[in-house]
């Protein structure tokens, strides 16, 4: 099975803050890596799919990088409506999911 | 517009058996991958089962043989099988849609339902 790291677990961010989350493979998985939104009681909404593309109607201070095993996921300028948990998803072989990074208000 | 709607969840004893659905709207079924991903109460999302356009089914090993996936094109309808349920297999279970017509790659997800919860306890 191929593990997924994110980092950190936890960030503290203010409104208009550069954030940017790490996912790790623990093997390579090219570019076949999307990220997610997740509010609480709701279901996860996808922002971008193979590393570095941006989900119609996701807003573009959200960006995707990395291939092979490292990726990032960067919000340019922290928004109210950001504050949530973001997983990282790898579906090069099979499918598995990070353990998510949760988006705090500092 | 492109809805999903799980039903079926709820509360099971441990050994025993259920049924989700998901009906789905503004596309067909048969034609997307479809998957089912369960999020354990306040813990992460894992991936459990897909399959095909073509009827080929995958699943994660700690659902292997105890979960079945399948659809109703007439109904456009997806659903998971579940038999001898464990504790540990408390979740929120979400039906997902990758947007790939055809083909097999593994999937990802771009629309969700809202989730059915199924609790496994005695």
């Amino acid at each position: 099975d191929i593990q997924m790291t994110q980092s950190p677990s936890t960030l503290s961010a203010s409104v208009g803050d550069r954030v940017t989350i790490t996912c790790r493979a623990s093997q390579s998985i090219s570019s076949w890596l999307a990220w997610y939104q997740q509010k609480p009681g709701k279901a996860p909404k996808l922002l971008i799919h193979k590393a570095s593309s941006l989900e119609s109607g996701v807003p573009s201070r959200f960006s995707g990088s990395g291939s092979g095993t490292e990726f990032t996921l960067t919000i340019s300028s922290l928004q109210p409506d950001d504050f949530a948990t973001y997983y990282c998803q790898q579906y090069n072989s099979y499918s598995q999911f990070g353990q998510g990074t949760k988006v705090e208000i500092k | 517009e492109v809805q999903l709607v799980e039903s079926g969840g709820g509360l099971i004893q441990p050994g025993g058996s259920l049924r989700l659905s998901c009906a789905a709207s503004g596309f067909t079924v048969s034609s997307n991958y479809m998957s089912w991903v369960r999020q354990a109460p306040g813990k992460g999302l894992e991936w459990v089962s897909v399959i095909y356009s073509g009827g080929s089914s995958y699943y994660a090993d700690s659902v292997k043989g105890r979960f079945t996936i399948s659809r109703d094109n007439s109904k456009n309808t997806l659903y998971l099988q579940m038999n001898s349920l464990r504790a540990e297999d408390t979740a929120v279970y979400y039906c997902a849609r990758d947007p790939r017509l055809y083909g097999s790659s593994w999937p990802y997800f771009d629309y969700w339902g809202q989730g059915t919860l199924v609790t496994v306890s005695s």
